[in-house]
C-alpha cells in the first residue's frame, strides 16, 4: 500500500496562474481532508471531504476549490494564484472522522 | 466554534527533564482530541488519543474538561522527542481543526 501520494511535490507558479494539487489514497478511506501549512499558524483546513461525491468549507476555503469525484482521489485546485497561497500543502485521509489521519507528504508550492 | 490553542511555539527542555506541551480547546459538545507530531522530514503520524488513555513512547495526556485542556506530558525527556507537535480536536461533522503547534526541542 502507498498509503496517501501527493502529487507534485514542489511547484513554483506566478500570480495569476492556475493549477491542481492531486491527492491519491488507496486505503478506500471515506474521509479527505486538505491543509495547509505555515509558519506560526500550524496546519489549517482548507476543504474536507466525507464520502466519494461531496466537499465542505474547512477554516481557510477561500481561493481554492475541491473535487472528489472518485473515492480515491481528493483534488485541490487555485484559480488564480496569489503570494499568500505560498504553503506547504498536506492531503491526508480517514476511515471514519475518529479515526487517525493518514498523511501525504506534502507539497510545496510559492507563488512569486 | 471548535478552536485549538497551543500557546507555546517553541519548548527547549535538557535531555532527562519533563516536558509538558500545552493545549486548549474550545468546544461546545464533547471533544475528541489527538496529538500528532511530525519529526524532521517525516509525515505527520498519530501519537495519542484521549479516548485511547495510553501511552506512546512515554507521552501522556488527560483530557481535563474543567480547564478544557488535553496537556501532553513526559516525565523524561528524551532527545529523539524533537519534533513538532499539534493538538487537534475532531467534531462530528468530519472537521479535524489542529492547533499552532509546538516545536519541542530536547538538548543532550
Amino acid at each position: 500500500n502507498a498509503g496517501v501520494t501527493q502529487t507534485p511535490k514542489f511547484r513554483v507558479l506566478k500570480t495569476g496562474q492556475s493549477m491542481t494539487l492531486l491527492c491519491a489514497q488507496d486505503m478506500n478511506h471515506e474521509y479527505m481532508y486538505w491543509y495547509r501549512q505555515d509558519p506560526g499558524m500550524g496546519l489549517r483546513l482548507i476543504h474536507y471531504s466525507v464520502g466519494e461525491g461531496t466537499t465542505a468549507k474547512g477554516e481557510v476555503p477561500d481561493g481554492y476549490n475541491v473535487s472528489r469525484l472518485k473515492k480515491q482521489n481528493f483534488l485541490l485546485g487555485l484559480e488564480s494564484a496569489a503570494p499568500s497561497q505560498t504553503s506547504v500543502y498536506f492531503c491526508a485521509s480517514s476511515g471514519d472522522g475518529n479515526s487517525p489521519l493518514h498523511f501525504g507528504n506534502g507539497t510545496r508550492l510559492t507563488v512569486t | 466554534a471548535q478552536r485549538v490553542t497551543q500557546p507555546e511555539k517553541l519548548l527547549s527542555v535538557f535531555k532527562g527533564a519533563p516536558v509538558e506541551l500545552k493545549c486548549n480547546y474550545s468546544y461546545s459538545g464533547s471533544p475528541e482530541l489527538f496529538w500528532y507530531v511530525q519529526y524532521s522530514r517525516q509525515r505527520l503520524q498519530l501519537l495519542l488519543r484521549h479516548i485511547s488513555r495510553e501511552s506512546i513512547k512515554g507521552f501522556t495526556a488527560d483530557l481535563n474538561k474543567g480547564e478544557t485542556s488535553f496537556h501532553l506530558k513526559k516525565p523524561f525527556a528524551q532527545e529523539e522527542d524533537s519534533a513538532m507537535y499539534y493538538c487537534a480536536i475532531y467534531n462530528q461533522g468530519g472537521k479535524l481543526i489542529f492547533g499552532q503547534g509546538t516545536e519541542l526541542s530536547v538538548k543532550p
